[in-house]
């Protein structure tokens, strides 16, 4: 079955970069996309890029001067780097599968939590 | 960006209540809207795609409607599992946007 799993740091220093990973499994990146979406405690939820099945990128414009996302197909593995961390990017990060034809995002990470302090 | 505003923010009702979740939105987005349940300690749950459509698994009392630019999650019989806070998401245009959230609890 379909499965997405993040990982990373639960603690990054103010100014640093944030990576995270996230392993899927029971699909193919090839031929499905994957998003990024974070949740700052008690706030809602922010749709941060997706990484397409072709290895084509989108971003959020209010972070994609400090937002890439990139993949290993071989792995199975879709990468999140974010520079510049400062405290409001304290959050909980998913990734998530966008389902076909219709579809919005139809499988989840458990998500990781990552918290910006010194 | 398209806002959606969800009404309203918090509200509580009884068990076999029916119960009506409205989602917004700032532009036309056609029928790209979905609903989001989410619980404490875990990932949303999608509910509702493509405005109108159920989700896998999920029960069928749940159901999505659209009105022009409107938005609405109803829940024809309130059950206790059901508490949680309901996310609308458009995806039809960049960037991808969220509701503020509605947050049901149980009277």
């Amino acid at each position: 079955q379909v499965q997405l799993k993040e990982s990373g740091p639960g603690l990054v220093q103010p100014s640093q970069t944030l990576s995270l990973t996230c392993t899927v499994s029971g699909l193919s990146l090839t031929s499905n996309s994957v998003s990024w979406i974070r949740q700052p405690p008690g706030k809602g939820l922010e749709w941060m890029g997706v990484i397409w099945s072709n290895g084509g990128t989108d971003y959020n414009s209010a972070i994609k001067s400090r937002l890439s996302i990139s993949r290993d197909t071989s792995k199975s593995q879709v990468f999140l780097k974010m520079n510049s961390l400062q405290t409001e990017d304290t959050a909980m990060y998913f990734c998530a599968r966008i389902g076909s034809g219709y579809r919005d995002f139809d499988y989840w990470g458990q998500g990781v939590m990552v918290t910006v302090s010194s | 960006d398209i806002q959606l505003t969800q009404s309203p923010s918090s509200m509580s009702a009884s068990l076999g209540d029916r119960v009506s979740l409205t989602c917004q939105s700032s532009q036309g987005i056609g029928n790209y809207l979905s609903w989001y349940q989410h619980k404490p300690g875990k990932p949303p749950k999608p509910m509702i795609y493509y405005a109108t459509n159920l989700a896998d698994g999920v029960p069928s009392r749940f159901s999505g409607s659209r009105s022009g630019s409107d938005y609405s999650l109803t829940i024809s019989s309130l059950e206790s599992e059901d508490t949680a806070i309901y996310y609308c998401l458009q995806y039809d245009e960049y960037p991808y946007t969220f509701g503020a959230g509605t947050k049901l609890e149980l009277k």
